[in-house]
């Protein structure tokens, strides 16, 4: 069964930084993309951040590139999306995501983890 | 960046009752489109990729159809538990982009 979990959100000050952590079981993890997905209170879904597989290709949504860091470590299983220099309107669930791309098809994004809260406010 | 824009916002319709929502996007994303539910306090659920293939475990009464801008997910019986948010994305560029979102209520 496919697993991802996420950790390492909170209660953060404006300017401040988070490690957020995805850990991942039950499939390959070196062979996905991997996907940063956040949902402020209330709102929407927004894509945040994508990786390949060998963390060679990174993509960012404007409003986080300069700031926010993915990664991927395969020998862990693990994916990681380093926050800086977060603003109120970085507050949100931040969920990762399986991006089930291979060649040119595309297989949706699906698998998901339950989300971390990171909240900033002073 | 592509904008992808969902009709109607909200749908209030009785269980049994045809849903039809719509996601119109700014420009060609060819068949890169995708759709979501999502339920309170949940995470988002695959349920089609690829506009019109359905995620493993669906039901069959969920379906989706439409190529490069205008794409459409309907729900042909709606059952209690598909009263829910659904949203749209695509990646066909990046930024990666999402709809804003579409309710079902019961009306």
């Amino acid at each position: 069964e496919v697993q991802l979990v996420e950790s390492g959100g909170g209660l953060v000050q404006p300017g401040g930084s988070l490690r957020l952590s995805c850990a991942a079981s039950g499939f390959t993890f070196s062979s996905y993309w991997m996907s940063w997905v956040r949902q402020a209170p209330g709102k929407g879904l927004e894509w945040v951040a994508d990786i390949n597989q060998d963390g060679s290709e990174k993509y960012y949504v404007v409003s986080v590139k300069g700031r926010f860091t993915i990664s991927r470590d395969n020998a862990k299983n693990s994916l990681y999306l380093q926050v800086n220099s977060l603003r109120a309107e970085d507050t949100a669930v931040y969920y990762c995501a399986r991006d089930n791309t291979y060649t040119s098809s595309w297989y949706g994004f699906d698998s998901w983890g339950q989300g971390t809260l990171v909240t900033v406010s002073s | 960046e592509i904008v992808l824009t969902q009709s109607p916002a909200t749908l209030s319709l009785s269980p049994g009752e045809r849903a039809t929502l719509s996601c119109r996007a700014s420009q060609s994303v060819s068949s890169y489109l995708a759709w979501y539910q999502q339920k309170p306090g949940q995470a988002p659920r695959l349920l089609i990729f690829d506009a019109s293939n359905r995620a493993t475990g669906i039901p069959a009464r969920f379906s989706g159809s439409g190529s490069g801008t205008d794409f459409t997910l309907t729900i042909s019986s709606l059952e209690p538990e598909d009263f829910a948010l659904y949203y749209c994305q695509q990646r066909s560029n990046w930024p990666l982009t999402f709809g804003g979102g579409a309710k079902v209520e019961i009306k």
